[in-house]
């Protein structure tokens, strides 16, 4: 198993501004996830984050909007970038371990106004 | 990965099995059968999986069909603190691989006192 922990828990930030949000977990992993949770919708993936190598984003999601980092096997990573209230949504992280299911972190609320 | 149908949401009565069920008649033959459950605030928690056959832990029961067109998920013994959003996720990959999971709107389960 995986301990996943995310930094900040929650947020409130205004627009125009930017929110680095950090996924320490307690092993080390190959691979790590990014996903966003709008008010009352399901999880959508974000990125990939492999340790070394660039993130791979997912259709609708850039770069530019949500660059990543992945300095080793136990930490990532997200930043929102000049946000709008459209961001406000929950991230969470997760990772895959190697066994056949991913672990998830608590989250971070986000709330832009 | 194929595409899950599930029902919005479902009532049980404490103490009684709930039975949740999935279909996902596009899936192919590598695809395994995930299922995921996300308690109101808190990230997703991996429950069961399974390819062709029923599996078993010590939360769930997981039925999966001959033709593996769909499933069902067996809670034996509801408890309020099942009270959750159950997603069925299928994927080609041990814990989403390099892909990540797809979530779709999944089962909002109602544990009734």
């Amino acid at each position: 198993s995986a301990v996943i922990s995310q930094k900040p828990s929650r947020d409130i930030c205004q627009r125009g501004t930017s929110l680095t949000i950090q996924c320490q977990v307690d092993s080390q992993v190959t691979m790590m996830f990014w996903y966003r949770q709008q008010p009352g919708q399901s999880l959508t993936l974000i990125a990939t984050a492999n340790q070394g190598s660039e993130a791979t984003y997912e259709s609708g999601f850039v770069i530019d909007k949500f660059p990543i980092s992945r300095p080793n096997l136990t930490f990532s990573t997200l930043t929102v970038s000049n946000m709008s209230p459209e961001d406000s949504s929950i991230y969470l992280c997760s990772v895959e371990s190697g066994g056949a299911e991913q672990y998830f972190g608590p989250g971070t609320r986000l709330t832009v106004t | 990965d194929a595409k899950t149908t599930q029902p919005p949401s479902m009532d049980c009565a404490e103490g009684r099995a709930a039975n949740l069920p999935c279909n996902h008649s596009t899936i192919s033959g590598n695809e395994y059968v995930y299922w995921y459950r996300q308690i109101h605030s808190q990230g997703p928690q991996y429950i069961i999986h399974g390819l062709k056959n029923n599996e078993t832990n010590e939360m769930a029961s997981l039925i999966i069909t001959e033709d593996r067109k769909s499933s069902t998920l067996i809670l034996p013994h509801a408890t309020l603190r099942d009270t959750a959003v159950y997603y069925c996720i299928a994927s080609p990959s041990p814990g989403g691989g390099a892909d990540g999971l797809t979530f779709g709107k999944g089962t909002h389960l109602i544990i009734q006192p």
